[in-house]
């Protein structure tokens, strides 16, 4: 079947440090695989995608790398600022499951000044 | 482009009740998706429309659930006889419908359920 495993938060780094959120996933074919990101009091926003084997998705600083060989979309930022606290989503679409999504649980990242 | 909208964005019901949310997604945005999220989970997929067709329905989706999307614009989704359990955030989202599983979907803020 299809899913996604996140690491589990929550996640309180200080301003300027280097990020990493992991992100694993099991899937029938070939996913596309997404970061969403909840800031607070809003709803899902996309982060960024890829959509086949070694792409990568890059924004706002943020990048991540479609791992085909070690099924990971892991989400890293080189230097995070305060208005980077909120939740993130990991998230694959597979072919043939009605163009749904399957996400992660979420990491909630706090960063503090 | 406006964005997904949805209405209401709080409801407080009580348990036995029937609650109607509506979803309007971006205009010409052929696909419609609705999502549960419970308290420190991500989103779980419950059903699927292109244009006005309903293509898919997750077990999640119980006789009590019922949505619709009858002119291939906005959607609704009821749920009769609310349970405690069916407390959450209901999300909705859209897509172009352009091409398979590698959309973006696009994602109102929510309506948050509350039964008591």
């Amino acid at each position: 079947g299809n899913s996604v495993t996140q690491m589990e938060g929550p996640v309180t780094l200080s301003e300027e440090a280097f990020l990493t959120i992991n992100c694993t996933y099991t899937a029938t074919g070939y996913p596309s695989l997404f970061w969403y990101v909840q800031y607070p009091g809003e709803g899902l926003q996309l982060l960024l995608k890829a959509t086949k084997a070694d792409d990568k998705g890059s924004n706002k600083g943020f990048e991540a790398t479609y791992r085909k060989e070690t099924t990971s979309f892991h989400l890293e930022k080189g230097s995070v600022q305060v208005s980077d606290s909120a939740v993130y989503f990991c998230a694959l679409s597979a072919p043939n499951t009605g163009n749904q999504f399957y996400f992660g649980t979420g990491t909630s990242l706090t960063v503090i000044p | 482009d406006t964005g997904v909208s949805q209405d209401p964005r709080h409801k407080i019901t009580k348990r036995g009740q029937n609650v109607t949310f509506r979803c309007d997604p971006i205009s010409e945005h052929n696909r419609l998706y609705w999502y549960r999220q419970t308290l420190g989970q991500g989103p779980e997929f419950l059903t699927y429309f292109q244009n006005e067709a309903q293509l898919e329905k997750s077990r999640l989706l119980s006789d009590r659930f019922s949505a619709e999307r009858p002119k291939g614009s906005f959607s609704t989704l009821e749920i009769q006889r609310t349970e405690q359990g069916d407390s959450a955030m209901y999300l909705c989202a859209s897509s172009p419908g352009t091409s398979e599983y590698q959309e973006t979907q696009y994602f109102g803020p929510g309506t948050r359920l509350l039964v008591l």
